[in-house]
């Protein structure tokens, strides 16, 4: 079974600080995603990455960074949070290499409070 | 971009009822994925369809590329059912979300 896991289920930060959440997964998939989950909003993708040391922006990635150091770890930044990054976090992976419409599946979730 | 719009809504089932949720979407796709979100925020894979039947257990979804809809079937809902109900089609390079089906199931 695929199993993609995020560091945090819960977390509270306050305005202005660097937030990092983590996301690893276990089956040696080359894409990996990282997308928030708003009400009324849908889920949104905000940063994807096909290759360590890869990138590429989704839909809403401004006020994020990412990083891809490893194959099996995809990291979100929030460099200076702000409350309207409070929201539903979600991670998630697919193979094969550059076929992003294959099957993406996902991590447990953070949800993330910004005070 | 591209459209996708699942009804109903919301759905209020009594257990052992049976359901359908319709996704519609305005554009070819490469993939349909269905998703369930339990009241945790996991989002479990029930299928992915990109044409034809599939069938797992009580579930089973139909995906008629061609005229731009898939079916998801729940059938002698349970509890353990509730939540939300996603379709997700690939188009280009992302996948794109409809809004979901809350699906409420009563003892």
């Amino acid at each position: 079974d695929v199993k993609v896991t995020q560091s945090s289920r819960y977390l509270v930060k306050r305005t202005g600080e660097k937030v990092f959440l983590e996301c690893v997964q276990d089956m040696d998939h080359e894409n990996m995603f990282w997308y928030r989950q708003d009400p009324g909003l849908g889920l949104r993708l905000i940063y994807f990455s096909y290759d360590v040391k890869m990138k590429e922006k989704g839909d809403i990635p401004e006020g994020y960074s990412v990083s891809r150091e490893k194959k099996e770890r995809f990291s979100l930044i929030l460099e200076s949070a702000s409350t309207n990054q409070t929201s539903m976090y979600l991670c998630a992976s697919s193979f094969p290499h550059r076929v992003a419409y294959n099957e993406q599946f996902f991590g447990p979730g953070t949800r993330l409070t910004v005070l | 971009g591209i459209q996708v719009e699942q009804s109903p809504p919301d759905l209020i089932l009594q257990e052992g009822a049976n359901s359908t949720l319709r996704c519609n979407f305005s554009d070819s796709v490469n993939n349909l994925q269905w998703f369930h979100q339990n009241p945790w925020g996991q989002l479990i894979n029930l299928f992915y369809i990109p044409s034809g039947t599939k069938q797992n257990g009580r579930l089973s979804a139909t995906t008629v590329a061609t005229e731009r809809y898939s079916l998801l079937y729940i059938s002698s809902s349970q509890t353990t059912d509730s939540g939300v109900y996603f379709c997700a089609v690939a188009h280009t390079d992302k996948l794109i979300f409809g809004t979901g089906t809350r699906l409420q199931v009563f003892p």
